[in-house]
């Protein structure tokens, strides 16, 4: 049974780089069945969906936030990373990793999800 | 504010039915699937329906799912109280880019 964990700094200060990790098991992100995406939940918020990326290196981002953000993957590892720049404090939220069976399909998997606070 | 609009809050009672709805426009709902979510309090998102209607493994046929034109709904039967949780609809939206929308999302109270 794939799960997804996320791992990661919980406090990060304005201006910095959030940086978070999320690690598959059970399955691998290498058989190229699935997508992987960030998508994150600012408190008693809705939910915003950041971007894919499928194994092969080849991304997709939300366009508002696009020009912020990196998402990279390490198949070695079987872990994929979120890099979002010059945070302020509405980039405070959980941040969630989930799957996907298709670009742009339901997200089937989540991880438990993390919570970031950008604050000095 | 989002893309996909949904009503705050519905409720009803231990055993009724209630239906979530989900509005968007052709650019999204419109022409593409819609997937929906239950989020219990303090957990992460759960998947009950994609593909419109379709429900994964292990979710009771008490939850379902319908589409017309540029509006989704979720129907929940049989309430329990354990159906207490935040629900979601989401689709991708193709106006000026292609990117995931998620509505704002529907709180169910079960009196």
């Amino acid at each position: 049974q794939v799960q997804l964990q996320e791992s990661g700094p919980g406090l990060v200060k304005p201006s910095q780089t959030l940086s978070l990790t999320c690690t598959v098991s059970g399955g691998s992100i290498s058989s190229g069945d699935y997508y992987w995406s960030w998508i994150r939940q600012p408190p008693g918020k809705g939910l915003e969906w950041i971007g894919y990326i499928y194994y092969s290196g080849s991304t997709y981002y939300n366009p508002s936030l696009k020009s912020r953000v990196t998402i990279s993957v390490d198949t070695s590892k079987n872990q994929f990373s979120l890099k979002l720049s010059s945070v302020t404090a509405a980039d405070t939220a959980v941040y969630y990793c989930a799957r996907a069976r298709r670009l742009y399909d339901a997200f089937d998997i989540w991880g438990q999800g993390t919570m970031v606070t950008v604050s000095s | 504010q989002s893309v996909l609009t949904q009503p705050p809050s519905v409720s009803a009672a231990p055993g009724q039915k209630v239906t979530i709805s989900c509005s968007g426009s052709s650019s999204n709902i419109g022409n593409n699937y819609v997937s929906w979510y239950q989020q219990l309090p303090g957990t992460a998102p759960k998947l009950l329906i994609y593909d419109n209607n379709k429900r994964p493994s292990g979710i009771p046929d008490r939850f379902s799912g319908s589409k017309s034109g540029t509006s989704a709904t979720l129907g929940i039967t049989g309430l329990q109280t354990g159906d207490e949780a935040d629900y979601y609809c989401g689709t991708w939206d193709s106006s000026l880019s292609v990117y995931v929308v998620f509505g704002g999302g529907t709180k169910l109270t079960v009196l």
